[in-house]
């Protein structure tokens, strides 16, 4: 059974150059979740994608978008690349409950370590 | 507001309990969560309580939530080497699953 994959796993880039990064959920989720993990703190939640629309948003700026696939994987887009976006960029799948109280928790993949220079 | 406060660093003997302490502010969080990360990896999921409950016990593994307080504890029993990580607290913030992390907490086990 896969688990979550990211891909790739470390990036260098230049400031103001454009990136994309990609995942593919746990088999059987159809929710993908990406995150930024800043060195030293905890994941920040970028956006959500199901059924390829992004359902929900963290405080990130419009440079950084989303595409879900209908296979499920997601590709994450960051524009304009500051030296602030160096981070590492989680992805997490679940199962879309659409309530309140049903509960798929996150599964993570390994992450891409981005460095912009 | 939305934040997950967590102490940043527990030393501990090995064979030893470790007490992980967290608090949290969104009274409708609805399922509270502890993750591990090791070096270079990305966020295990270790257990979970929803929020109607006090006490969950997984193996090793207890969780403690004091909804009132809003505080939740992770107590590893029989601490080992291999428990040497860093510890995430995170509440399940409204709808659609999204998760308010806290900055994690290094646990360091020593002989």
């Amino acid at each position: 059974d896969a688990g979550v994959t990211q891909s790739p796993t470390h990036l260098i880039k230049t400031r103001g150059q454009q990136v994309t990064l990609r995942c593919s959920p746990k088999s059987g989720h159809d929710t993908v979740s990406w995150y930024q993990q800043a060195l030293g703190q905890g994941p920040q939640f970028i956006f959500q994608y199901y059924e390829e629309e992004e359902r929900q948003r963290g405080n990130f700026p419009d440079r950084f978008s989303g595409h879900q696939f209908p296979n499920y994987s997601s590709e994450l887009n960051v524009n304009a690349l500051l030296l602030g976006d160096s981070a590492l960029y989680l992805c997490a799948s679940s199962l879309f409950g659409g309530q309140d109280f049903y509960n798929s928790p996150l599964h993570f993949g390994n992450g891409t370590r981005l460095t912009v220079t | 507001g939305e934040d997950v406060e967590q102490s940043l660093f527990l030393s501990v003997r090995e064979g030893d309990s470790s007490v992980i302490n967290c608090t949290y502010t969104d009274s409708s969080s609805t399922y509270l969560y502890w993750y591990k990360q090791e070096p270079g990896a990305g966020l295990q999921l270790l257990t979970y309580i929803f929020s109607n409950m006090d006490m969950k016990q997984d193996q090793r593994l207890t969780v403690l939530l004091n909804k009132k307080d809003k505080h939740l504890s992770l107590r590893i029993a029989d601490t080992q080497t291999g428990d040497s990580a860093i510890y995430f607290c995170a509440e399940r913030s409204g709808g659609y699953n999204k998760l308010i992390f806290g900055a994690g907490t290094r646990l360091a086990v020593h002989p």
